[in-house]
């Protein structure tokens, strides 16, 4: 079957470096997705990876590597507005997005 | 109209009773999809759309139904409302394959008593 698996919960301090991971096990891939989702509101497009190395984004950056099935989503400089919820996504074969259940980040001042 | 366009944003409903959750996009895209979303659950797919005049089951499409009559509208129907449908409804549309990703309404909290 397919499957994303990533932390339920993590939490950081202002100011630092977090990184969430994903792991996945799908049937095809045609990329990985991260989005964001502030509590109550729509997920909206964070990152999109699809061939192995980093992407870097401002304070964002995704990781990906093909062959461990495997991706990271790296956030510098954490801002209290940075707390929500991270979602990593994989396109599978068929185009359709194959979703992790979510990270919650919770920052502390 | 920018995006996609959700409504109602929030319904409480008697179980039993037929709902209509509605999605409209003005983006022009071809596949249009409904997910479901509980605490702890991620997003379900409960229904997709490749194109206008085609539907097809996600992974939980029991108890919900859809039509694709045209580009723009891909309404979800709740035929008879149980309380395990009590969850948030996002409607989310994507517009080719790849690094485009999927644009995301507003989302319909719905509660079922």
């Amino acid at each position: 079957g397919q499957n994303i698996d990533q932390p339920t919960e993590m939490t950081a301090t202002e100011g630092a470096i977090v990184q969430i991971n994903c792991t996945y096990q799908t049937s095809g891939f045609n990329g990985l997705f991260w989005y964001q989702q502030h509590a109550g509101e729509a997920p909206t497009f964070l990152s999109y990876n699809v061939l192995d190395g980093l992407e870097e984004k401002g304070r964002f950056s995704s990781f990906l590597s093909r062959s461990k099935g495997y991706s990271y989503l790296l956030l510098k400089e954490l801002q209290m507005k940075d707390s929500a919820s991270y979602l990593c996504a994989v396109m599978d074969s068929n185009y359709q997005l194959i979703w992790g259940a979510g990270t919650k980040l919770i920052i502390k001042p | 109209i920018a995006g996609i366009t959700q409504a109602p944003t929030s319904q409480i409903l008697a179980a039993g009773r037929r709902m209509t959750l509605r999605c409209t996009q003005d983006m022009r895209h071809n596949a249009m999809y409904w997910y479901r979303q509980d605490l702890g659950l991620g997003l379900r797919l409960i229904h997709y759309s490749n194109t206008a005049g085609t539907t097809g089951k996600g992974e939980v499409p029991d108890g919900y139904s859809v039509s694709r009559a045209n580009t723009d509208d891909f309404p979800l129907t709740l035929a008879s409302a149980v309380p395990s449908q009590t969850s948030v409804y996002f409607c989310a549309s994507s517009g080719g394959q790849g690094a485009d990703g999927y644009t995301f309404g507003s989302g319909t909290r719905l509660t079922v008593v």
